[in-house]
């Protein structure tokens, strides 16, 4: 979805080094989100927001920290990164629904490898 | 929490409907069953999501039975571009936003 952008697509880094991942949508959304993908997996949800003052982890937040700066943007960190954490990362936003689950938007993707 | 369950893979050929079913059988009573798809180094896009019966949009159709234990997506007359996979879920956590995505369903449309 073009109103959910993804910042860097592609990053290759050294195991060790701090990276952070940024997200912004256009959407208005309050609610954003973060998962990962292994090849031949589903995805894992690592963090989610439901507004600026609200963070809460997922399945797998170890490893990781988020920010929302703003109603627009949640950047994703790993503080030192490892090679498992290898894979794509996908940002969501969505609306909360009454009646039904939420709709969720993704961006484009991260495929972050760690050397 | 409700577990889904949905065959790994699927063949079928162009013009031909295609019915992928996906059992939930710990489904609760307020879930709604919601499907994705995700094309390869995609983000997944919602298709379609239902409570009961059938739900019928430009993409798909979803049929639910009575008892809800599963849920069948119905994609029309399959094209190449339908190649992908394609993800039933249902909330997984206490709220709506906690979607689970399994291995999900790899539909490939042969020529």
């Amino acid at each position: 979805d073009a109103d959910v952008t993804q910042t860097p697509r592609n990053r290759i880094t050294k195991t060790g080094k701090r990276i952070m991942l940024e997200c912004s949508q256009t959407k208005g959304h309050d609610r954003m989100y973060w998962y990962r993908q292994d090849p031949g997996l589903g995805l894992r949800l690592i963090y989610y927001s439901f507004d600026v003052k609200d963070i809460n982890k997922g399945e797998i937040s170890d490893g990781y920290s988020v920010s929302r700066q703003a109603q627009a943007k949640f950047s994703l960190s790993l503080e030192s990164a490892i090679p498992n954490q290898t894979a794509l990362y996908f940002c969501a936003t969505s609306d909360p629904r009454t009646g039904g689950a939420d709709t969720q938007y993704f961006g484009p993707g991260t495929r972050l490898t760690v050397l | 929490l409700a577990k889904t369950t949905q065959p790994i893979s699927m063949d079928s050929y162009e013009g031909q409907e295609v019915n992928i079913t996906c059992s939930h059988n710990n489904i609760a009573t307020n879930d709604y069953i919601t499907w994705y798809q995700q094309f390869p180094s995609q983000g997944p896009r919602f298709i379609i999501q239902g409570y009961k019966t059938k739900v019928t949009n430009e993409v798909a159709s979803l049929f639910i039975p009575a008892d809800r234990k599963s849920s069948t997506l119905s994609l029309p007359r399959v094209s190449l571009s339908d190649t992908a996979v394609y993800y039933c879920l249902v909330p997984s956590g206490a709220g709506s936003y906690q979607l689970t995505f399994g291995k999900g369903t790899k539909l490939s449309v042969i020529p």
